[in-house]
């Protein structure tokens, strides 16, 4: 049973487009939702993350918009660069701890 | 920035054998996890640990057993090792009260 789903499972954007990363929950105990990034052979790194008393978290160009009565998530990349081109997780977990990852985005920027 | 490392980096394994992967880090944190990455399954918790000489079973601990002999080290052992253990293995840590994992830079393992 998957309990974080993220699509699109890969996506292509122009240098400058926004990128639209989406992911949705079942378990409503979640409490924190932290996006990771990963690029390829490396580690995974966070990249940003929400807590549901927030509907919305902005980091420079990476917004998080937050859905708790639909258990759904989206990652916003505005203005999308050549070395933003990497896989994005979306995590779940409660109280920070046990993350239960989804399956992952493959974001490519073409320039 | 917290400092994660894993032993051995990348590793040949026979089918029933037992392999050892080691994790260390040095930043005090008491929390430490194991995952494994496999393509299309993102990254599932194997087991994780809150404090030395305990540990606990995460999301898929079959196949797998954690030491966690200190704070700093926490180690995955596959007593008889399977083909379908070949993935690549990543050793986390967190602080107590802060959401951050830190992850270390991964071990490669492929069993034949």
């Amino acid at each position: 049973q998957q309990q974080v789903r993220q699509s699109p499972q890969s996506l292509t954007v122009w240098e400058g487009e926004t990128a639209i990363l989406n992911c949705s929950y079942e378990d409503s105990t979640f409490d924190y939702f932290p996006w990771y990034w990963q690029f390829p052979r490396e580690s995974p790194a966070l990249l940003i993350a929400i807590r549901p008393v927030s509907n919305k978290k902005e980091d420079g160009r990476f917004t998080i918009f937050f859905n708790k009565r639909e258990k759904k998530l989206s990652l916003h990349i505005t203005d999308s660069q050549p070395g933003d081109s990497a896989t994005y997780f979306c995590a779940a977990s409660v109280m920070g701890y046990k993350l239960t990852f989804g399956t992952g985005t493959s974001l490519l920027v073409d320039p | 920035e917290a400092a994660v490392t894993q032993s051995p980096r990348s590793k040949v394994a026979v089918t029933g054998g037992k392999v050892t992967l080691s994790c260390h880090q040095t930043n005090n944190h008491d929390y430490m996890y194991w995952y494994r990455q496999d393509t299309g399954h993102g990254l599932r918790l194997i087991h994780y640990s809150y404090v030395a000489d305990s540990t606990e079973k995460g999301d898929i601990p079959d196949g797998y057993k954690a030491s966690r002999p200190s704070q700093e080290n926490f180690s995955l052992i596959l007593e008889l090792a399977s083909l379908s253990q070949t993935a690549v293995y990543f050793c986390a840590s967190s602080d107590r009260g802060k959401d951050t994992q830190y992850f270390g830079p991964g071990t490669r393992l492929l069993v034949l």
